[in-house]
């Protein structure tokens, strides 16, 4: 059972240029997140899916883009890399339901210069 | 604004000796505070959770206190031990409605164990 796994680890980017993470879980969780990690500042909710085609902005969504086609994957898209967008990312997912833990995958390090 | 503030920012502690962290909300909806533990190049894992129905819960030698009167709880690690350092963080999330089990985090506390 891998759980949630992100793809790549690490990434440098040009300013202006555009990628996507990518995240897939093995465990049929309907929700699914993405955070970034910045130092002092705790992780901040980008955007969230509550399940297939069903997609929503978290707190800090500007520069990012999600979709949602199957239950598995949650990809991020970054369209025009700002050096603001430097930082980690996590990508997370929880079954629906009261309680429920967040399982997060080890996170991709992105630098934007 | 849903806010969760965490303190301190860094705390060093030796082997055997009592972590404490602390944390502060302002929303009054939040009823469940999760804590996550986070090693070196990880992503965060679940530690230990809290319904605001009781006062403290432990689980080994993690326990998380409860003041919903004051809008705070906190994280004590008894007998820490150099294998607890990382970083911890709280979170705040309302059950149920349309909230999706979604998590506000505090800003994190690096905890160093000295042996």
């Amino acid at each position: 059972n891998a759980g949630v796994t992100q793809t790549p680890k690490f990434r440098i980017l040009k300013i202006g240029q555009s990628m996507t993470l990518q995240c897939t879980q093995d465990m049929n969780h309907n929700y699914m997140y993405w955070y970034r990690q910045d130092p002092g500042m705790g992780l901040k909710l980008i955007y969230y899916s509550v399940g297939a085609g069903i997609t929503d902005k978290g707190e800090v969504p500007n520069g990012y883009n999600v979709s949602r086609s199957t239950t598995e994957d949650f990809p991020l898209r970054l369209e025009l890399a700002a050096p603001s967008q430097t930082s980690v990312y996590f990508c997370a997912s929880r079954r629906s339901g009261d309680n429920q833990p967040q399982h997060f995958g080890d996170g991709t390090r992105l630098s934007i210069l | 604004q849903q806010q969760v503030k965490q303190s301190p920012q860094s705390l060093i502690v030796q082997k055997g000796g009592i972590s404490i962290i602390n944390c502060a909300y302002e929303n009054t909806a939040f009823d469940y505070f999760p804590w996550y533990q986070q090693f070196p190049g990880k992503g965060p894992a679940l530690l230990i959770a809290i319904r605001p129905d009781v006062s403290e819960k432990k689980e080994g030698r993690f326990t998380i206190s409860f003041n919903k009167s004051a809008k705070q709880f906190s994280l004590h690690i008894m007998d820490s031990q150099p294998g607890d350092s990382a970083t911890y963080f709280c979170a705040a999330s309302s059950l149920g409605g349309t909230s999706y089990g979604k998590l506000t985090f505090g800003q994190g506390t690096i905890l160093t164990v000295h042996p």
